[in-house]
């Protein structure tokens, strides 16, 4: 399968603990985004990377968030303290990061499904 | 304000029908893209047919077709000959930005979406 993966599928905390998902992007893609959706929205930008450079943050990536992708290859995102509102699905895209042209198409992950109790 | 307004929360289509999902946006910038994304039970985003703001003529992609009116600022999806696996929500997208003509960097803002049932 060459498209985006994430692991975990799901994950059920409780409230405090701290949660880490990763994500595998489509190995020549150099562009990296991650995503949140709650029930009955549309996903929610939170972040992206250029190769190993974070270059964007949404004011919705409180400091309880930290994202990282070390090599420019596969990305992890960590909630510190987690809280019954980061329940959410969170979806990872990547793209080749084309430039010179409008379409820059991103390849969506399955997601990670998170509830906090 | 939104920045993209999709007001049809559910909508109910006979197979073989044509459909027309509704998108408005906002926005100030003169170069933007437009997206629709397809999201099935499932849940995995699924890149439908994009119309970039300088793009003359409308995109077509198999059925999906996209009926852009700038001027309105409405980039309404049309699904000819609908099928039974069109059920799904339909997401808005767009990308603005003067980094877009570079190439677009930044993330996609989302609308609510509309969910799509086709009946038998």
């Amino acid at each position: 399968d060459t498209g985006v993966s994430q692991n975990p599928r799901h994950k059920i905390t409780k409230r405090g603990q701290n949660v880490t998902f990763r994500c595998d992007p489509i190995s020549e893609h150099n562009r990296l985004y991650w995503y949140r959706q709650t029930l009955g929205q549309g996903p929610e930008f939170l972040t992206y990377f250029q190769n190993e450079a974070q270059l964007e943050k949404s004011r919705l990536l409180s400091d309880r968030f930290s994202a990282e992708r070390p090599k420019g290859s596969f990305s992890t995102l960590e909630i510190q303290r987690t809280e019954q509102g980061d329940s959410a699905m969170y979806l990872c895209a990547s793209s080749l990061g084309l430039t010179g042209t409008g379409l820059d198409e991103q390849y969506f992950g399955p997601g990670t499904r998170l509830t906090v109790t | 304000a939104q920045k993209i307004t999709q007001t049809q929360p559910g909508m109910f289509v006979q197979e073989k029908e044509a459909v027309t999902l509704d998108c408005t946006y906002d926005t100030s910038d003169q170069s933007y893209g437009l997206f629709w994304y397809k999201q099935p039970s499932s849940g995995e985003m699924i890149f439908l047919i994009y119309q970039g703001s300088y793009d003359e003529q409308n995109a077509t992609e198999g059925r999906y077709s996209l009926n852009f009116q700038k001027a309105r600022k409405s980039a309404n999806l049309v699904i000819s000959a609908s099928q039974l696996g069109d059920s799904a929500m339909y997401f808005c997208a767009m990308r603005e930005g003067p980094r877009y003509s570079g190439g677009g960097a930044d993330g996609l803002t989302f609308g609510k979406g509309t969910h799509l049932i086709i009946q038998p």
